[in-house]
């Protein structure tokens, strides 16, 4: 178990610029998840999958956001024109959950991204 | 979804137990009580979760209200390396975790 990894660990990068994150978690996890966080605050959800199936986004998902997980492994989260408030930690976290079991969830130490 | 309330701060002495209060007044049936905590420039870390009766492992233990209506984080022994931001959060297993702005425990050496 090598736990969930979050490639880059930082990224800064100028507004109006895409970006890209990716999140690799623990293997045989069906369920991964994004999360934000900026300065002072805990994470915000932003949306999960179940396998390939994205199951739930969050209003704070703008257009701007998507999040893709093919074949159920591994995720990416892409922030097409990049504004200054989308300057944040972004979390990862797997679990493993079937039916309404109460798996933990594991996070990774995040994408810093700076947009100036 | 049920919410939770958590004091924004508490201090503590090394080596000391502490006590870290969650209120969940509008909890329901089924609501999971799930902890985790954040240490600085880390991801958050799992710590305890329980139903109903109260939870012991390696980390913390868990007392729960008999009512459900709140539940209390039990760290016997602080050190310096429990400093953190610890989260309450009821997980309803129906949709994903909610974390509030949780308590920021500084332990004192």
């Amino acid at each position: 178990d090598t736990g969930v990894s979050q490639d880059p660990r930082h990224k800064i990068t100028k507004r109006g610029q895409n970006v890209t994150f990716r999140c690799d978690p623990i293997s045989e996890h069906n369920r991964l998840y994004w999360y934000r966080q900026t300065l002072g605050q805990g994470p915000e959800f932003l949306t999960y999958f179940q396998n390939e199936a994205q199951l739930e986004k969050s209003r704070l998902l703008s257009d701007r956001f998507s999040a893709e997980r093919p074949k159920g492994s591994f995720s990416t989260l892409e922030i097409q024109r990049t504004e200054q408030g989308d300057s944040a930690m972004y979390l990862c976290a797997s679990s493993f959950t079937q039916g309404r079991n109460n798996s933990p969830l594991h996070f990774g130490n995040g994408t810093r991204l700076t947009v100036t | 979804d049920a919410k939770t309330t958590q004091p924004n701060s508490m201090e503590s002495n090394e080596e000391e137990p502490v006590h870290l209060p969650c209120n969940h007044s509008t909890i329901s049936g089924t609501d999971y009580i799930h902890w985790y905590r954040q240490l600085p420039s880390q991801g958050p870390e799992y710590v305890i979760h329980g139903l109903t009766s109260n939870v012991n492992n390696r980390m913390a233990s868990l007392a729960i209200a008999e009512d459900r209506k709140s539940s209390t984080l039990i760290l016997h022994r602080a050190t310096l390396r429990d400093a953190a931001v610890y989260y309450c959060i009821l997980n309803t297993g129906r949709r994903a975790l909610t974390f509030g702005s949780g308590t920021r425990l500084q332990v004192q050496p």
